[in-house]
């Protein structure tokens, strides 16, 4: 079965600045994609990038970027040029490209950005 | 487009109630599932469907009915309420793989 782990419960950034939040997965399918969602105290559920797993190329979306290491089973997200309103609840998650198309998530990590 | 809409937003149940929280999704997505989120456990998949009448159990299914008769409704059903299934419950659909899934508003269920 395939698992995704957040290590990083919380995590603390100054507004302005970079941060680099981490996620693992294990999988033995080869055909598969990988999102993070964004979670306010809203508590809406926003999609904030995804990336192919047969894409070498990482994905970008505006401040936002990924890092995916396929064989090492590590997809992290990275977010420049922080903002209060990035403040929120991140969950990676894993996607099958086969028949079940299920969507697992890891724990999350919150984050919280400083002024 | 409404999106994915679940109903009801909030509810208290007694141990032992049933009750059924709705999904309707006007996307024409194929692939819709049920979540439950608690605190430090992230979203844990409690069935999901790739059609209608089709649907399959995910990591936390005991407790939970689900059907699906028709492309844009979903229904989580609650058998017996107990209080380990406090918790905020999240629908969602997708139109395929490529696509993440669009998310309700969500539900939060005390069972008390």
């Amino acid at each position: 079965a395939q698992t995704v782990t957040q290590s990083q419960p919380e995590m603390s950034v100054q507004e302005a600045e970079t941060v680099t939040l981490s996620c693992t997965y294990d999988t033995s399918e080869s055909d598969y994609y990988l999102f993070w969602y964004k979670q306010p105290p809203s508590r809406q559920m926003i999609l904030v990038i995804r990336q192919e797993a047969y894409k070498q190329q990482n994905a970008t979306e505006n401040r936002f970027s990924v890092n995916f290491q396929k064989a090492a089973k590590s997809f992290s997200l990275k977010i420049s040029d922080s903002q209060l309103g990035d403040a929120a609840m991140y969950f990676c998650a894993y996607r099958s490209g086969g028949a079940t198309n299920k969507l697992i998530f890891g724990t999350g990590t919150l984050l919280a950005v400083q002024p | 487009n409404a999106g994915v809409t679940q109903t009801p937003k909030f509810q208290v149940l007694k141990t032992g109630q049933s009750m059924t929280l709705q999904c309707a999704q006007d996307m024409n997505h194929e692939y819709m599932s049920w979540y439950r989120q608690d605190p430090g456990m992230g979203l844990r998949l409690i069935h999901y469907s790739v059609g209608a009448g089709i649907t399959d159990q995910g990591e936390v299914p005991n407790g939970y009915n689900v059907s699906r008769s028709t492309t844009e409704d979903f229904p989580l059903r609650l058998l017996s309420a107990a209080p380990s299934q406090t918790s905020v419950y999240f629908c969602a659909s997708s139109y395929g793989s490529f696509y993440g899934y669009t998310f309700g508003s969500g539900t939060r269920l005390t069972v008390v």
